[in-house]
């Protein structure tokens, strides 16, 4: 049972544009959830991560946008660069001192000239 | 700092060797992790360590053991390797904030 839906799967978005990454869940015990981002050859490093009591966490043109009520939560990457082309992983935690996170499937982004 | 460090960064086995696949980090942190990262899939939890002599399964242990004797170093074993094992590999740890997983480069690891 995947506890986290990623889509899409890949996304191409031309310089300058809005690149929008979604992502659902199920256990209603999560409580944290971070994205990763990962380039080609390289190990994921955390990006941005928000709480379930705030709506909204931006962090320069990275923004993430919380609907605890539909169980959904998205990345927003504005004017985005060819730089932000990598896979984004968005995660779920649980639990006070739960150190597990669990994944969704990654979308590749492609950002093109 | 060093960071998270594994070794090999690829490795070719034939169907059932073993072998292990080194992890260490010098940042003191307790948490440590293995992950599989297979196309498609994203990253799923082999093994997971929250200190030195506790170690627990992830989502797909089967096939890998883990033991952890000090907080540096959390290394994963293949005994008997098999073509469902070809993956790239990811040793990750965390201090006390827990969404906070500090990656490794990888291993790529393909067993004909």
């Amino acid at each position: 049972q995947q506890q986290v839906k990623q889509s899409p799967q890949s996304l191409i978005v031309q310089k300058g544009g809005i690149s929008i990454i979604n992502c659902a869940y199920e256990n209603t015990a999560f409580d944290y959830f971070p994205w990763y981002q990962q380039f080609p050859g390289k190990g994921p490093a955390l990006l941005i991560a928000i709480r379930p009591d705030v709506s909204e966490k931006k962090e320069g043109r990275f923004t993430i946008s919380f609907n605890k009520s539909a169980k959904q939560f998205s990345l927003h990457i504005m004017d985005s660069q060819p730089g932000d082309s990598a896979t984004y992983f968005c995660a779920a935690s649980s639990g006070a001192g739960s150190y597990q996170l669990t994944f969704g499937k990654g979308t590749k982004l492609s950002v093109i000239p | 700092n060093a960071g998270v460090t594994q070794t090999p960064k690829f490795q070719v086995l034939k169907t059932g060797q073993s072998m292990t696949l080194q992890c260490a980090q010098d940042m003191n942190h307790e948490y440590m992790s293995w992950y599989r990262q297979d196309p498609g899939m994203g990253l799923r939890l082999i093994h997971y360590s929250v200190g030195a002599g506790i170690t627990d399964q992830g989502e797909v242990p089967n096939g890998y053991n883990v033991s952890r004797s000090t907080t540096e170093d959390f290394p994963l074993r293949l005994l008997s390797a098999a073509p469902s094992q070809t993956s790239v590999y990811f040793c990750a740890s965390s201090s006390g904030v827990r969404h906070e997983q500090y990656f490794g480069p990888g291993t790529r690891l393909t067993v004909t």
